[in-house]
């Protein structure tokens, strides 16, 4: 079963604006991560935010994370190109040992 | 250093095979985890090692094994294989012993298709 899913399944956009991703899960967490996949260099990791935390930043990147409301959303700003891919978010559940996947939001940014 | 790396890439097997896969993580990171990437049902974990030991695993049927050398390199064998078993599989290893707390490093992935 999944623990995460991600809003909107798809979105695109033009190049510049910028992109918002929402990843809403069921149980207790202690870290959320955001991944990002494309077909060019696989499955990377953008950002983890741990339970304690309210709002991470990284480069143009900005994760929130609401543990009352069990939601985090993913915000690219200033979206280019090479921003098209599919992001994932990904919670522990709980657990130390392993991951929960969202099915992911295709992101498109059109030139 | 050097990345995840995953062999074969790509792999094509006849229902009722089985099948091997191999993993090498990154140089120092003792925990791998395998997963499965479908379109149908994203990706689901597999399981998890860590010191030759599988601490955990996912809602996968007995025809999914795995196990971990002393060197940390990683393997996973599918017996009997289904046509739902055609997936991408992925590999990841992680510096540290708590596999979820740190960031996943994921190798390319074995590219597994049954006919």
């Amino acid at each position: 079963s999944q623990q995460g899913e991600e809003d909107p399944q798809a979105l695109s956009i033009q190049e510049g604006e910028n992109a918002t991703m929402n990843c809403s899960y069921k149980t207790s967490i202690n870290n959320l991560q955001w991944y990002r996949q494309n077909s060019g260099r696989g499955l990377v990791h953008l950002i983890l935010i741990r339970s304690n935390e309210r709002e991470k930043h990284s480069g143009r990147l900005r994760v929130t994370l609401d543990t009352s409301k069990k939601s985090s959303s993913l915000l690219i700003t200033a979206s280019r190109a090479a921003d098209t891919a599919s992001y994932f978010c990904a919670t522990d559940a709980g657990s130390n040992y392993q991951l929960i996947w969202g099915a992911g939001t295709k992101l498109i940014i059109k030139p | 250093k050097a990345g995840v790396t995953q062999t074969p890439r790509y792999l094509i097997k006849t229902r009722g095979q089985q099948v091997t896969l191999s993993c090498s993580p990154i140089s120092g990171h003792r925990s791998v985890s395998w997963y499965q990437q479908t379109p149908g049902q994203g990706l689901q974990f597999l399981f998890e090692y860590f010191s030759e030991t599988q601490r955990n695993k996912g809602n996968f049927p007995g025809r999914f094994s795995g196990r971990q050398f002393s060197n940390s390199r990683s393997e996973m064998n599918v017996s009997t294989l289904e046509l739902g078993d055609s997936a991408l599989y992925l590999c990841a290893s992680n510096i540290a012993g708590t596999g979820s707390s740190y960031e996943q490093y994921f190798g390319p992935g074995t590219r597994l298709t049954v006919t």
